[in-house]
């Protein structure tokens, strides 16, 4: 009965590769968001998507790529995966994209080798 | 533009000492603002929000805030620590453009001695 369910948990990759990361909320929400956490513990907003439409687009370069089949759903896709991008990938989902507070999902830790 | 500073990157308290955590905004607007705590390797819990109702907020395991416009200020206060408290905690602010973004702070990490 998770709430915010994020796969994979770990993913350990060559630089220059492609990879995604697949989010799924079961709370009804229609607002799902991505965060990029660093090395620092930093939280910086990346995505928001409101009923599969983009609302926020933060400046992350266009080798991220968002993606929303339907509102339960937030995909990730990376291209071209750089040693900057290793860092923990959180989703997030509330319901309006308003001032609700937001649920997370337990990350993605992502390690560019 | 809003912003929410964290003071001291790291906090120790001794069990069943009062926890004090540090958080001041800015905003040009009525802010929204939130604590949020992160345990190892999880993702990141509510612990409490304001939304303009009520000054001191309550949340959940015996932490509370209260927020001060006059001072810019949410800090975080439990009366006694507890092992199982020591975790990452963040403040953060929602952004005036009202989309749901969410500013955080730099983040605070709790330590709690024996």
């Amino acid at each position: 009965d998770t709430a915010v369910s994020q796969t994979p948990k770990y993913l350990v990759t060559q630089m220059g590769n492609d990879k995604s990361i697949k989010c799924e909320q079961n709370l009804g929400h229609d607002t799902m968001y991505w965060y990029k956490q660093d090395s620092k513990k930093f939280l910086k907003i990346m995505f928001s998507y409101n009923n599969k439409e983009l609302i926020i687009n933060e400046t992350v370069p266009n080798r991220f790529s968002p993606k929303s089949p339907d509102k339960a759903h937030l995909n990730l896709h990376i291209n071209s995966l750089e040693l900057g991008d290793s860092a923990v990938y959180f989703c997030a989902s509330s319901q309006a994209y308003s001032n609700q507070p937001q649920h997370f999902g337990d990350g993605t830790r992502l390690s560019i080798l | 533009a809003q912003s929410v500073t964290q003071l001291g990157s790291h906090v120790s308290v001794s069990e069943g000492a009062l926890v004090l955590l540090r958080c001041n905004y800015s905003s040009s607007v009525p802010p929204y603002l939130f604590w949020y705590v992160q345990y190892p390797n999880q993702g990141l819990q509510l612990l409490l929000k304001y939304t303009s109702a009520a000054t001191l907020v309550k949340g959940i395991n015996g932490f509370e805030a209260e927020f001060k416009k006059s001072e810019t200020s949410f800090h975080l206060t439990k009366p006694s620590a507890h092992m199982s408290d020591a975790a990452e905690y963040f403040c953060a602010v929602t952004a005036s453009s009202n989309t749901g973004k969410l500013i955080f702070g730099q983040g605070t990490t709790l330590q709690v001695k024996p």
